[in-house]
């Protein structure tokens, strides 16, 4: 099983829609999660921090489920902007070096 | 404040050449990294560093060298390009290594070709 699996999509939804990706971790020790955003033949950029609690940044919202080892990421009201390659990132405590990139999960907000 | 700057944008080489990629950061970070990106592929960890004068081996560093000489500065160097070198290379800083607080800041990556 890989460290960190993402469907590589691409999910195609329509403008104001509402999408949501899974990230599956296999490492149960890992201690922080983060969702990356890149742009085509861009570098990544931190579009948010996962917390056990969840979280909500404007339309994005951050879940963890621990004893199913998997993160999520809910985009609602999905902008043309939006269209980009959704990184997921893990790492264990204190395992800087030990950080894990998933392969991506592509999505095209269509007009 | 330019964040993670690396150069040269682009870059064609032939088999056995060598070069060094640039990477600078001035945000006063300790923590530096190398990562090669390959088509549809994740991000590999080439080389890390916690700090001046100290670097360690990540995932893939066959091939590949680093030095961190100043906080500021990691260059990469490429010795003998092979056709497998062929990627997007980025750079990238945090100031901690810690979880959950060690976000990574990306220069806009370096496109190598080895022919």
């Amino acid at each position: 099983r890989k460290e960190v699996e993402q469907d590589p999509g691409p999910f195609n939804v329509p403008e104001g829609a509402t999408v949501a990706f899974n990230c599956t971790y296999s490492n149960s020790a890992s201690q922080s999660f983060f969702w990356y955003r890149q742009d085509c033949r861009k570098e990544p950029k931190l579009l948010m921090s996962v917390y056990s609690s969840g979280n909500e940044d404007g339309r994005f919202t951050a879940q963890l489920n621990r004893a199913s080892q998997y993160i999520s990421l809910l985009i609602r009201d999905s902008k043309l902007s939006d269209s980009a390659t959704y990184l997921c990132v893990v790492n264990p405590r204190g395992g800087y070096q030990k950080v894990t990139f998933g392969t991506g999960t592509k999505l095209q907000v269509i007009p | 404040n330019a964040g993670v700057t690396q150069t040269p944008k682009f870059r064609i080489l032939k088999i056995g050449q060598s070069m060094t990629l640039q990477c600078t950061q001035d945000m006063n970070h300790n923590y530096m990294y190398w990562y090669r990106q390959d088509p549809g592929m994740g991000l590999k960890l080439i080389y890390y560093s916690v700090g001046a004068g100290i670097t360690d081996k990540g995932e893939v560093p066959n091939g590949y060298n680093v030095s961190r000489s100043t906080t500021e500065d990691f260059p990469l160097r490429l010795e003998l390009a092979a056709p497998s070198q062929t990627s997007v290379y980025f750079c990238a800083s945090s100031s901690t290594g810690l979880a959950p607080y060690n976000e990574q800041f990306f220069g806009p990556g370096t496109r190598l070709t080895v022919l």
